[in-house]
């Protein structure tokens, strides 16, 4: 199984909106909703953001939202904040029960 | 509150076998609603996927890792272990154990809502 694509950096400044884009195949992120996204910061455990494409854990902020088309899925963080940088992970179950792991976007806030 | 800690050496050779545990709290790993995984980051890489475990002890792993791993269950210290045997400087990365959930308490589980803070394992001679 091949890893999913992610753009290996982005940057904007506060108060602007970001989007990732995690592409993948028939076989992960175009097979199921089962699309999830990390925040990862330095010398820390990933954190989970997203889960199956959109939905939040309860207690995140609202500023990060998810969404999908085909075999393609986004993350969106509105109103960039210093603490918004960090690494961005995507990962997506598959048709072969397993999971993939998309190769990170380290975020940069202007 | 779910809490998972992983633990073993921080040093192996290479060609021999690494072998990690991650102790669950505040949850039984013999509920049927979660899987137990494994997820290793070699420094300043990104995640990789190494396998999991459910209750009933079936496992599914990374195709690229298969030959090599072992996840197994010990109900008696609520705790699962990660085997890998010979090892290489390519397996050098922090080992993260964390569980997998899902929306439905019937499945799939399919992210990872809960995350040990990792242990850093060097494969050296």
């Amino acid at each position: 199984q091949s890893a999913l694509t992610q753009p290996a950096s982005v940057s904007e400044s506060p108060g602007q909106s970001i989007t990732v884009s995690c592409t993948g195949t028939s076989s992960d992120v175009g097979a199921f909703d089962y699309v999830s996204w990390y925040q990862q910061l330095p010398g820390k455990a990933p954190k989970l953001i997203i889960y199956d494409v959109n939905k939040r854990p309860s207690g995140l902020s609202n500023r990060f939202s998810g969404s999908k088309s085909g075999t393609t899925a986004s993350l969106t963080i509105s109103g960039l904040q210093a603490e918004d940088e960090a690494d961005y992970y995507c990962t997506s179950y598959t048709t072969s029960n397993t999971w993939v792991f998309g190769g990170g976007t380290k975020l940069t806030v202007l | 509150q779910v809490q998972l800690q992983e633990s073993g050496p921080g040093l192996v050779k290479p060609s021999q076998t690494l072998s990690l545990t991650c102790a669950v709290s505040g949850e039984s790993i013999n509920r049927d609603t979660y899987y137990w995984t494994w997820v290793r980051q070699p420094a300043g890489k990104g995640l990789e996927w190494i396998g999991r475990i459910y209750t009933s002890e079936s496992t599914s792993y990374n195709p690229s890792l298969k030959s090599r791993v072992t996840i197994s269950l010990d109900r008696s210290k609520n705790q699962f272990s990660l085997k890998m045997t010979s090892v290489t400087a390519a397996d050098t990365a922090v080992y993260y154990c964390a569980r997998a959930s899902g929306l439905d308490t019937g499945g799939p589980f399919v992210y990872f809502d809960h995350w040990g803070q990792g242990t850093l394992v060097t494969v050296s001679s």
